[in-house]
């Protein structure tokens, strides 16, 4: 299973753009790339899911470059209800799947 | 539309105690079910995780065990619990399409073991 590195937290003002960048160098073929969103006292919520190149959804972008090594989930003009912690996974089809720390997101007003 | 339900939603339990916390989904068949725990500021680690009834696999040695005595229904049992038992465990289900990357989460149970 590929590994993942996140930033452990962030912060950023109300209305800006978030960028939260995911490294999995040692990904392979048949991984994909899932982000997550967990608020205090709930479980994670997922956000979006790629393989490769640009994937987008009402919620947030993501930007997964050629070589796939990384990842980046970009959140549009964030608001304070986006205050939370952010996981990049990275698994093939099978059940095991692994959630490390995440990347504390804090928005600021 | 699909639901997941656990209960109960906070617990307090001696250590040595037993434990069984319940969890079931509501509006689809043969789902995907998973345990988790996540310990006060960590990530969530996989527990269990079962593709069928009586179908369980463990991914962590402990002294918690699962079943799944129906098909919508999910138990996370153990005979004696410890201080290290502690956590928030949630459940979870794959989703009509059964992707493992794609989970859906009940609303937790905060165990606090004294």
């Amino acid at each position: 299973l590929a590994k993942t590195t996140q930033p452990i937290s962030m912060d950023s003002y109300e209305g800006q753009e978030v960028n939260i960048t995911c490294s999995h160098n040692n990904i392979a073929t048949n991984d994909y790339i899932t982000w997550y969103q967990q608020f205090p006292s709930q479980g994670p919520r997922f956000i979006i899911q790629g393989y490769k190149t640009k994937v987008t959804n009402e919620v947030a972008s993501l930007f997964i470059p050629a070589d796939r090594k990384s990842s980046t989930l970009s959140l549009p003009r964030v608001s304070l209800s986006d205050t939370a912690v952010y996981y990049c996974l990275v698994g093939d089809t099978g059940n095991q799947f692994y959630f490390g720390t995440g990347t504390s997101l804090t928005v600021i007003p | 539309s699909q639901t997941i339900h656990q209960w109960p939603a906070t617990l307090v339990q001696p250590v040595g105690s037993p434990l069984s916390l319940e969890c079931t989904v509501e509006g689809t068949s043969n789902p995907n079910l998973y345990w988790y725990r996540q310990a006060a500021g960590r990530g969530l680690q996989l527990l269990f995780y079962s593709v069928g009834i009586g179908q369980i696999s463990s991914e962590v040695p402990q002294n918690l065990s699962a079943s799944r005595p129906q098909d919508r229904q999910f138990i996370l049992s153990s005979k004696k619990l410890l201080l290290s038992d502690s956590g928030f465990y949630l459940c979870a289900w794959g989703g009509e399409r059964g992707d493992p990357h794609e989970q859906y989460f009940g609303p937790g149970t905060r165990l606090t073991v004294t």
